[in-house]
């Protein structure tokens, strides 16, 4: 079955500083992979998606990932990491079977220091 | 401004009582969802409906049972027989018959405490 892992469980990183989420995927064929992020107590808003193509996207509040099928990898970067960025971030899969059902990993949280 | 309404935001039940979360999506999504959240253990999905009349188990579907009467409403109803119910609850949409390349739109959630 398709599945996420994301290994970090804690991030801290200063304001300003580079940012690297992980982001493992189980799947054969090419996925289709998603980023969300969530603020406590609030639902997940979508940062960037890749199902083909160009290996590396662009999402909003510039973030971006890259694709590696190689690697069985889909990392979430940010060049230099704003303290509203603080949150929970999750990566995602479409997983088989239909009805567009989505596989989640447990996701990553993201603590910035000023 | 289309969206996913939840509601309550919190909700408290007693043990023995079903309560039911509400999930209401002005977006003309045919399909709809329910995830559990957890922490430490990401999202696990209940319930979802490709279109009205029609809904299919996720992976934990015991005692939880859902309904869609109309194409804007996915009402989840938590039953007495979910032992461990406490949890934060996320409805999201998304178009149907897409294979699933959008994504989905979430909920703010509700955060369900048994007292």
């Amino acid at each position: 079955a398709q599945s996420v892992t994301q290994p970090d469980i804690h991030i801290t990183v200063s304001e300003g500083a580079s940012l690297e989420l992980r982001c493992n995927y189980s799947y054969g064929a090419t996925p289709y992979l998603f980023w969300y992020v969530q603020s406590p107590g609030q639902g997940l808003q979508l940062l960037l998606k890749y199902f083909s193509g160009d290996t590396l996207v662009q999402g909003i509040k510039g973030f971006e990932a890259e694709f590696k099928r190689s690697q069985s990898s889909f990392n979430l970067r940010k060049p230099s990491v704003h303290w509203s960025d603080a949150a929970e971030y999750f990566c995602a899969v479409v997983r088989g079977g239909g009805g567009n059902k989505l596989t989640f990993g447990t996701g990553t949280q993201l603590k910035v220091e000023l | 401004d289309g969206g996913i309404t939840q509601s309550p935001k919190y909700l408290f039940r007693k043990e023995g009582q079903n309560v039911t979360l509400s999930c209401e999506q002005n977006l003309n999504h045919d399909a709809m969802y329910w995830y559990r959240q957890d922490p430490g253990q990401g999202l696990r999905l209940i319930y979802y409906s490709q279109i009205v009349n029609d809904f299919q188990k996720g992976d934990i579907a015991e005692g939880y049972s859902v309904s869609r009467e109309k194409k804007e409403s996915f009402p989840l109803t938590v039953t007495s027989a979910q032992k461990n119910p406490t949890a934060f609850y996320l409805c999201a949409s998304s178009i149907a018959g897409t294979g699933g390349i959008y994504g989905y739109t979430f909920g703010s959630g509700t955060r369900l405490t048994v007292v």
